[in-house]
C-alpha cells in the first residue's frame, strides 16, 4: 500500500540552527500539506501545495519557515533559524484533489529545539 | 485556530465497551471527518460523512452528524486494546479547500 514518507523522524537541534524536513507523497498525490502539531493538540495547517504552487500559506511564518515543492512531487520545510517554540511535530499529507476529502499522513518529524 | 472541539478530552473504558467521542464545530461545513492517531505517529483517516448525511458506518464505528447543532459523534463499538489512541474530527469549510482539525480525545482501552 503506498505511503507518504518524512525524513527525519526525529531531529533534534539548538535554537538559532537550521533545520530542514522533506516529504514524499503518494505517487500521483497532486495535494500536498505540511502541518505543525504541538503536544495535546491538533494539526494545524502551515502550507498547502497544489502541484508546484503554494495555495494555502497564511499560516506559515514566513520571517523563519518556508517551503518549496519545486517539480510538484516531493516537498521541503525549511526552518531557520530555529526557536524553542518551534518544538512539535511536523506532519505531511497528500490528496488526490483539493477538494477537502480524505488525506493521508506521514509519521511526521518529531522536533525537538534545545 | 481550530474550529472543532472534541469531548471528552480523555476517555478511559474496558475492552468490550462502547466509546462515545463527540465534536462540536463553529462553521458550515461541506464534511467532517474523522482521523485516528497512536502516540507519536501520524494521522490514519476513518471516516467522512458529508453535510446532507446524517449517519455514517464503517465496521465498528459509526458517525453521525447534526448540521443544525454543527456537532458530531463517533461511537466505537466492542473496543479493542489496539483502539487505543487519540480520536480527532476535523471539518471542511465551504469557502477554503482545508481542513480544520480539533483538539483531539484521548481513548484508552484497558484489556
Amino acid at each position: 500500500e503506498a505511503e507518504v514518507a518524512q525524513s527525519p523522524r526525529y531531529k533534534i537541534t539548538e535554537k538559532s540552527q537550521a533545520v530542514a524536513f522533506w516529504c514524499d507523497p503518494i505517487s500521483g498525490h497532486a495535494t500536498l500539506y505540511w502541518y505543525r502539531q504541538i503536544l495535546g493538540q491538533g494539526p494545524e495547517l502551515l502550507v498547502q501545495f497544489q502541484d508546484e504552487s503554494v495555495v494555502d500559506d497564511s499560516q506559515l511564518p514566513k520571517d523563519r519557515f518556508s517551503a518549496e515543492r519545486l517539480k510538484g512531487v516531493d516537498s521541503t520545510l525549511k526552518i531557520q533559524p530555529a526557536e524553542l517554540g518551534d518544538s512539535a511535530m511536523y506532519l505531511c499529507a497528500s490528496s488526490s484533489d483539493n477538494r477537502g476529502n480524505e488525506q493521508y499522513f506521514g509519521p511526521g518529524t518529531r522536533l525537538t529545539v534545545t | 485556530s481550530q474550529q472543532g472541539e472534541e469531548d471528552p478530552q480523555a476517555l478511559s473504558i474496558q475492552e468490550g465497551e462502547n466509546a462515545t467521542m463527540n465534536c462540536s464545530y463553529k462553521t458550515s461545513i461541506n464534511n467532517l471527518q474523522w482521523y485516528r492517531q497512536n502516540s507519536g505517529r501520524g494521522l490514519v483517516h476513518l471516516i467522512l460523512i458529508r453535510s446532507n448525511e446524517r449517519e455514517k458506518h464503517s465496521g465498528r464505528l459509526r458517525v453521525t452528524l447534526d448540521t443544525s447543532k454543527k456537532s458530531s459523534s463517533l461511537l466505537i463499538t466492542a473496543s479493542r486494546a489496539a483502539d487505543t489512541a487519540s480520536y480527532f474530527c476535523a471539518t471542511d469549510p465551504p469557502d477554503g479547500n482545508k481542513l480544520v482539525f480539533g483538539a483531539g480525545t484521548i481513548l484508552r482501552v484497558k484489556s
